[in-house]
């Protein structure tokens, strides 16, 4: 299906588990995003990729990886989850356009993640 | 940093009622996007806009660009059921093409 998609929707992990959130997007849009939504701090971002092998940190990087390997793919790691990690984590795309700012970015659904 | 500020955290309206909601910012912004999240989803691009003044519609939903361009404004009209659900404001980083930067996003329900 065309679009972005995220899996898997939903997770539960222990604590100091290793745990990767996956992202795909058809669209072959340049930049994708990871955020994350907290209730009563909105969506923070947590990295974010320009192109295929270019990444760099958002506003809350500590404790989470990315990689980007294939345009399409955006995976998020977290390598040893905490309960602070406990939250919904969207993935987001927006396609580049050479000589202007763009900016409407695409969610996809959504990954609500338990740290138990 | 630069910050967007919605509020009220909540409205409740009557269905048939319009209601209108706005952004503001302490920073100069040259772009506002204006999204729309279901209980359960992903946050939904609803209008975007580009320049200042600019007013755009979308179905029952109306954006204005502010003139000083350090607000934004979304009205929707004549509201019903399915309009429940968070309505984000978003601007761009300063000089960071690509980044968005969100308000914490007005909760609006909707009374049958």
């Amino acid at each position: 299906d065309a679009g972005i998609t995220q899996s898997p929707r939903y997770k539960i992990t222990e604590t100091g588990r290793q745990v990767t959130l996956m992202c795909h997007q058809t669209w072959s849009h340049s930049y994708m995003f990871w955020y994350r939504q907290d209730l009563g701090h909105g969506l923070r971002l947590i990295y974010y990729s320009a192109a295929a092998d270019i990444t760099d940190k958002g506003e809350v990087p500590d404790g989470y990886v990315v990689s980007r390997s294939k345009t399409e793919n955006f995976p998020l790691t977290l390598e040893s989850a905490t309960r602070s990690q406990t939250s919904v984590y969207f993935c987001a795309s927006t396609l580049a356009r050479s000589g202007t700012g763009t900016y409407e970015q695409y969610f996809g659904p959504g990954t609500r993640l338990t740290v138990t | 940093g630069q910050q967007l500020n919605q509020s009220p955290q909540s409205m409740f309206i009557q269905e048939g009622e319009d209601v209108s909601m706005n952004c503001t910012s302490s920073s100069i912004f040259n772009t506002w996007l204006w999204y729309k999240q279901d209980p359960g989803e992903g946050p939904v691009l609803l209008i975007a806009l580009y320049k200042a003044g600019e007013l755009t519609s979308n179905g029952r939903l109306t954006a204005q660009f502010g003139i000083t361009r350090k607000d934004s404004f979304l009205n929707i009209s004549a509201s019903i059921p399915s309009d429940v659900g968070i309505y984000f404001c978003a601007g761009p980083y300063t000089g960071a093409n690509s980044k968005l930067t969100f308000g914490k996003g007005i909760t609006l329900s909707v009374r049958p």
